[in-house]
């Protein structure tokens, strides 16, 4: 089944500099990948998710990247804000495999 | 326009015991998959339903099922409850399966 591996685990940054969280997945068939964002007592909230026909996606301050060769896919978050502050997730799936598989998460801190 | 709506919130029981919880999906949406999220850790897919039928399941023991209704809400059911099956369980609904948007989750606690 599919492996996503998520890192950092933890990553603290200063009010309006950028955070980059990168993910890993194991299976060659994956096609879809979201990113959810988690605050604390809250429901996983879908904030952008990129298909494997595309390389690069963004929405305001977020952006992510899919390097199907090296089977990696990153977040980017510009000019954070305190209310970045939550828990993201990454997660990996195929068309033909419907279920999400999730990482570990990152807590993401952003200092005012 | 409501989202995915879970029932209850909170539930506590006693190892040993049954319980089910309760999933409305999103509008227009008819597939529902629920997941288990222990504390400080991703959550884990235990199965998909779609068109009334499990479509996938995860890797989970057969104490835990599930039902997908006419008017695609679903529950699900956890038999003989063990001090482990304590977690968040999350339900997503999608629009065949792409696209999963999750409800608020039931905080089941197992004494």
């Amino acid at each position: 089944g599919e492996n996503v591996e998520q890192h950092p685990s933890t990553l603290s940054v200063q009010e309006g500099d950028s955070a980059v969280i990168k993910c890993t997945y194991s299976d060659s068939a994956s096609n879809y990948f979201p990113w959810y964002k988690q605050e604390l007592g809250k429901r996983p909230q879908l904030i952008i998710d990129i298909r494997s026909n595309v390389g690069e996606k963004k929405d305001q301050r977020i952006a992510v990247t899919l390097n199907k060769t090296a089977k990696h896919f990153s977040l980017h978050i510009t000019e954070t804000q305190p209310e970045d502050s939550a828990v993201y997730f990454c997660a990996a799936s195929s068309v033909d495999d419907y279920k999400l598989s999730f990482g570990a998460g990152t807590t993401v801190t952003v200092r005012a | 326009d409501a989202g995915v709506t879970q029932s209850p919130t909170h539930l506590i029981k006693t190892r040993g015991q049954q319980v089910t919880l309760r999933c409305s999906p999103k509008s227009g949406h008819d597939t529902v998959s629920w997941y288990q999220q222990a504390l400080g850790q991703g959550p884990q897919f235990i199965f998909q339903y779609y068109e009334e039928e499990e479509r996938q399941r995860g890797n989970f023991p057969d104490r835990f099922s599930g039902h997908q209704f006419p008017n695609y809400s679903s529950e699900l059911n956890v038999n003989a409850l063990l001090l482990g099956d304590s977690a968040l369980y999350l339900c997503a609904s999608s629009l065949q399966g792409v696209g999963q948007y999750f409800g608020p989750g039931t905080r089941l606690t197992v004494t």
